[in-house]
């Protein structure tokens, strides 16, 4: 079945720190890549996604291509702040309508000042 | 502000006993919600589609008659655990499908059930 393996946390890093999350696929047919964060006491947010093979998706300077050759969708910041501290899923699915989200574990990152 | 909102955040209750998790759509009426479950340091798994007006949808492995969903309204989707037993103790977490919003999701921020 469809599945998604992304990095165990937790994981911490000081302020301005070069961030990278790993995540990794499988999957039946081309699914689209999603990451997800949710900060503290709050729900899921869509923090960028990609449709297909080579997309990059970017949001709030985070990073992530579509790499259909090695099924990854790595997420990637330059330098990180104490604000991006929170929870972070890598996620796909196979359906049109963007639902039936197949999620990884999460990974939970502290950045110290 | 929020577009979901879930409640209880926390619950504990004791074993035998029936806990409901109301999830409410805030900004937009929703005809199709879901409801997640999260085992520590395990994925978020899909157990059901609830569908306004209709029953909902189980994924396979999910006992309908332990998980009942009601959606009553386009603004409210509820979660009842009945007769909870301690392995029943998870994170459950709703989301709504963004209709005329490009398909987006919007989650809730979780109820942590806790069966002793």
């Amino acid at each position: 079945g469809d599945s998604v393996t992304q990095m165990e946390g937790p994981v911490t890093l000081s302020e301005e720190a070069f961030l990278t999350i790993n995540c990794t696929y499988t999957a039946t047919g081309y699914p689209s890549l999603f990451w997800y964060v949710q900060y503290p006491g709050e729900g899921l947010q869509l923090l960028l996604k990609a449709t297909k093979a080579d997309d990059k998706g970017s949001n709030k300077g985070f990073e992530a291509t579509y790499r259909k050759e090695t099924t990854s969708f790595h997420l990637e910041k330059g330098s990180v702040q104490v604000s991006d501290s929170a929870v972070y899923f890598c996620a796909l699915t196979l359906s049109f309508g963007n639902e039936k989200l197949t999620f990884g574990t999460g990974t939970r990152l502290t950045i110290i000042p | 502000g929020a577009v979901v909102s879930q409640h209880p955040s926390r619950v504990i209750c004791k074993s035998g006993t029936s806990v409901k998790i109301e999830c409410r759509s805030l900004d937009f009426q929703a005809t199709t919600m879901f409801w997640y479950r999260q085992f520590p340091k395990q994925s978020l798994m899909l157990m059901a589609t609830s569908n306004e007006g209709s029953k909902a949808t189980y994924e396979q492995g999910v006992e309908k008659d332990k998980f009942l969903i009601n959606h009553a309204s386009l603004t409210l989707s509820t979660l009842t655990v009945t007769s909870a037993h301690p392995e029943d103790s998870s994170f459950y977490i709703c989301s709504v499908l963004g209709t005329g919003r490009g398909g987006e999701l919007f989650f809730g921020e979780g109820s942590r059930l806790t069966v002793l």
